[in-house]
């Protein structure tokens, strides 16, 4: 069974400074793995996916995340956080069932993540 | 930018009344899904649609859930009978072959 993983509910980082959001998953086989984010009184918005490509994965925002098999992690940084990039943010997993969907996902837990001035 | 749009954007009900939640997903888009999120917890799949029917749901959707889509835009998610914990945040989605889901910003349900 597919599962996910997000070590940190709450990460508080400041303007300017990196942000590392970390998540670990769990297949059964190849995954294809998702970071999703959700401002307040948002809709989920996807930030960036990886589909068995290139293993560092560049998104929306100036995020990256890198696939990891050996560790089996998928975490989400960026350089520089911005005030606008407090948000929830979904690390999240898709059971792969139907060849061409990828809808059937399994949500993490989230985690929130404050920006100080 | 295309988008899928939820409507009403907050609904509360008293237990016991039936309440349906609709949806316009991407218009050229295949497969469509209802997910939750209870206040505090994941965000759960619920139940897929496609090609008119059903492809696969959850053990949360139960006998009081059922899903339609009664013309070629809606897609709608009915509970007949509401309870108490059935209170969350539902979103739509829908993909089409070998896109990433795009997410609705939900319709927050207040049971009473």
């Amino acid at each position: 069974a597919q599962s996910v993983t997000q070590l940190d509910s709450h990460v508080s980082v400041s303007e300017g400074t990196p942000v590392l959001l970390r998540c670990n998953y769990s297949s059964s086989y190849s995954p294809s793995l998702f970071w999703y984010v959700q401002h307040p009184n948002k809709g989920l918005q996807l930030l960036l996916k990886y589909t068995s490509a290139a293993t560092l994965v560049k998104g929306i925002n100036g995020f990256e995340a890198e696939f990891k098999k050996s560790e089996t992690s998928f975490h989400l940084t960026k350089p520089s956080a911005h005030m606008s990039d407090a948000a929830e943010y979904f690390c999240v997993v898709s059971d792969g069932k139907y060849g061409g969907s990828q809808g059937n996902l399994i949500f993490g837990k989230g985690t929130k993540l404050s920006v100080k001035p | 930018e295309p988008e899928v749009t939820q409507t009403p954007s907050h609904q509360v009900t008293q237990m016991g009344q039936e309440v349906i939640l609709r949806c316009v997903p991407i218009s050229n888009h295949l497969y469509f899904y209802w997910y939750r999120q209870i206040l505090g917890q994941k965000v759960e799949f619920l139940v897929s649609f496609y090609n008119n029917e059903i492809s696969e749901k959850s053990e949360i959707f139960d006998d009081q859930f059922s899903v339609e889509r009664p013309d070629g835009s809606n897609f709608t998610l009915k509970i007949r009978s509401t309870k108490l914990e059935d209170s969350a945040m539902y979103f739509c989605a829908s993909t089409g072959h070998h896109t990433e889901a795009f997410f609705g910003q939900g319709t927050r349900l207040t049971v009473v």
